[in-house]
């Protein structure tokens, strides 16, 4: 089983729907980062999270330690939004942090 | 504020060969670090470095290297390439902060470079 679950792995919506991704994992963190990633590779920050909510614009990321949980959201989506999603949880061992990742979220938002 | 910067952004190699790539992280930023993403294994950590010294390493062999100068840029080298060696390697800088009595708390939010795309034939 991965460290870092997501799901779905991909999700098709039309323009204008409210999506959610969910993120899960099994470790301790110290923080669990949302990132975007579009066609050419480039990535995106979106969020660092290590507890309770954040946004920005159309965006609303949550985390919930004790559940070992987090969602992403995104409200009115557009299709500019279609992109790879990415949940990152950063965990310490004795050698140092490290950041484990996510499979993605392939989302599709059809105009 | 000039992002982060990674040269060469595409190259081919053939099998046995060395690679160097670079990254340059945003200016006062300490903190960089190393990610392999492969359509197999998808993201994966390679290293962190912190004010010169590596910090962490993830789970790849020791031809995998690399070293953070004083300015904070970073290189990352890979010797006697081999075809699973193809893919996009990523670097991300942050702010980074010292250690102190608590530890390293981590380098927080992340920048990340457009990648270098190897391809080893």
């Amino acid at each position: 089983k991965n460290e870092v679950e997501q799901s779905p792995q991909n999700l098709t919506a039309q323009e204008g729907e409210f999506i959610t991704i969910n993120c899960s994992y099994s470790v301790g963190i110290s923080a669990l980062h949302w990132l975007q990633q579009h066609p050419g590779g480039g990535i995106v920050s979106l969020f660092m999270l290590s507890s309770g909510k954040k946004k920005h614009g159309r965006l609303i990321a949550t985390i919930n330690i004790q559940e070992k949980h987090s969602s992403l959201h995104i409200t009115a989506s557009h299709p500019r939004d279609s992109a790879v999603y990415i949940c990152a949880v950063r965990s310490w061992e004795t050698s140092g942090s490290r950041l484990t990742f996510g499979e993605g979220t392939q989302l599709t938002v059809n105009p | 504020k000039a992002g982060v910067t990674q040269t060469p952004r595409y190259l081919i190699k053939t099998r046995g060969q060395q690679v160097t790539l670079s990254c340059s992280p945003i200016s006062g930023h300490r903190s960089v670090s190393w990610y392999q993403q492969t359509p197999g294994q998808g993201l994966q950590f390679l290293f962190e470095y912190f004010s010169e010294t590596q910090r962490n390493k993830g789970n790849f062999p020791g031809r995998f290297s690399g070293r953070q100068f004083s300015n904070s840029r970073s290189e990352m080298n890979v010797s006697t390439l081999e075809l699973g060696d193809s893919a996009l390697y990523l670097c991300a800088s942050s702010l980074g902060t010292s250690p102190g009595l608590a530890g390293f708390s981590g380098p927080g939010e992340l920048f990340f470079g457009e990648g270098s795309r190897l391809t080893v034939l």
